[in-house]
């Protein structure tokens, strides 16, 4: 498997412009997030996803900010419009099988793709 | 809510000893799992190491292993012999056993290792 695929991993734009990040996790894996990673806040938690429901998106800072996994094997993070505020390291994480259940041993661990830095001047 | 405590912002370690990450976290469930992820220049995170909470044994992977102390809500990274490749930020996290929960992290600790 290649993994957690993020896109694009640099991303540099000026404010006020649309961005969409994208993610195609593990196949096979049911839960997909977003974490975003800044020196101020470190890793946040924005969005994520079970059998591509959104289940918790209170970590999603503000109405410019939005999430979609029209598929199990594709997700994107939109921001529209940009703020130079926004600029940070955005991570695709997945895992395996969930829902109700006891997380099993092979499920538990979250898998994180490289990250798409973006930058917005 | 659960939380993940790093109180070493920074540590440093010479080339071949072993140092000793702290984390602590607080949770009122009994049923969870923990992590220690590792994160290089690179920013990719990668996994370290894992310890299910219901397991008392303390989990190892080669150089690396940890000092579960579940009454205390403690959970210390050992990294043995230490190299230069370790040199990174390490994160402690925690997950809930039971689906539906994201993972929770601490504010990590920057690891140097001296040559």
């Amino acid at each position: 498997d290649a993994g957690v695929i993020q896109s694009p991993r640099h991303e540099v734009t000026e404010m006020g412009q649309e961005v969409t990040l994208r993610c195609k996790p593990i196949s096979g894996h049911d839960y997909l997030f977003w974490y975003r990673q800044t020196m101020m806040r470190g890793l946040e938690l924005l969005i994520y996803f079970n059998n591509n429901v959104p289940i918790d998106d209170s970590g999603m800072p503000e109405d410019r900010f939005s999430a979609k996994m029209p598929n199990a094997s594709f997700s994107t993070l939109k921001i529209q419009p940009s703020e130079p505020r926004d600029s940070a390291v955005y991570f695709c994480a997945s895992s395996g099988r969930g829902g109700l259940v006891r997380l099993g041993s092979g499920a538990n661990v979250l898998t994180f793709g490289a990250g798409s830095r973006l930058t917005v001047l | 809510a659960q939380t993940v405590t790093q109180s070493q912002p920074e540590m440093s370690v010479q080339e071949a000893e072993t140092v000793t990450l702290s984390c602590t976290y607080d949770t009122s469930e009994s049923d969870y799992y923990l992590f220690w992820y590792k994160q290089p220049p690179s920013r990719q995170m990668i996994l370290v190491i894992r310890q299910e909470a219901y397991k008392q044994q303390n989990a190892t992977e080669n150089r690396f292993s940890v000092n579960f102390q579940k009454a205390a809500k403690s959970f210390s990274l050992k990294i043995s012999d230490s190299q230069l490749g370790d040199a990174a930020m390490y994160f402690c996290a925690y997950r809930s056993a039971w689906g539906n929960e994201k993972l929770t992290f601490g504010t990590g600790t920057r690891l140097t290792i001296i040559p």
